[in-house]
């Protein structure tokens, strides 16, 4: 079982450009959400999709959108990007209540 | 929302001495889990543990629901144990703001 994966690792965009991450789910897992990880920080929810809707979503500006495929798996969308978009992006997996996150996509908005 | 509250913020301890860590919750919850952070920003799974307790190795956990609190405990701690660990709960996983563990050598 490969677990979460996350691609890219690393990312490197300007302000006021798209960036699109992914999220390949845990086998067998049908929601998955995402997370938005500033330094020292702990993780803050950005939304969640369970059978390829937006279940529940955080307090994040409409700039940030996802998908969520037949597969299960997800891309995170985020628009005109701003310098306080870097962080560290993490995506969790979950069938029922335990969830299991990917290794993060680090991006950095200069 | 629900509001987690973790502590301490910081712990340092030399390697072999025991910590207890504490997770404080607002209002009640259906799901509770234990991350431990590593260098990289992978969170990894310690404990799912929504009540109860729990033991793997030299960590346990122990959560009463009814107090609204979870407590870990890391037991002849080692450097490896170094890391942030966060506590975080419900179905959107509302996250504390992370213990931050030293353990020296």
């Amino acid at each position: 079982d490969a677990g979460v994966t996350q691609s890219p690792t690393h990312l490197i965009k300007t302000r006021g450009q798209q960036v699109t991450l992914r999220c390949s789910p845990k086998s067998g897992h049908d929601t998955v959400s995402w997370y938005q990880q500033a330094l020292g920080q702990g993780p803050q929810f950005i939304f969640q999709y369970y059978e390829e809707e937006e279940r529940q979503r955080g307090n994040f500006p409409d700039r940030f959108s996802g998908h969520q495929f037949p597969n299960y798996s997800s891309e995170l969308n985020v628009n005109a990007l701003l310098l306080g978009d870097s962080a560290l992006y993490l995506c969790a997996s979950s069938l029922g209540s335990e969830a299991f996150f990917g290794q993060g996509t680090r991006l950095t908005v200069v | 929302g629900i509001q987690v509250e973790q502590s301490p913020p910081d712990l340092i301890l030399q390697e072999g001495a025991n910590s207890t860590l504490r997770c404080n919750f607002s209002d009640s919850v259906n799901n509770l889990q234990w991350f431990h952070q590593n260098p990289w920003g992978q969170l990894i799974n310690l404990f799912y543990i929504p009540s109860g307790t729990k033991q793997n190795g030299r960590l346990s956990a122990t959560t009463v629901a009814t107090e609204r609190y979870s407590l870990l405990y890391i037991s002849s701690s080692q450097t490896t144990d170094s890391g942030v660990y966060f506590c975080a709960v419900e179905v959107d996983m509302r996250f504390g703001a992370g213990t931050r563990l030293t353990v020296k050598p």
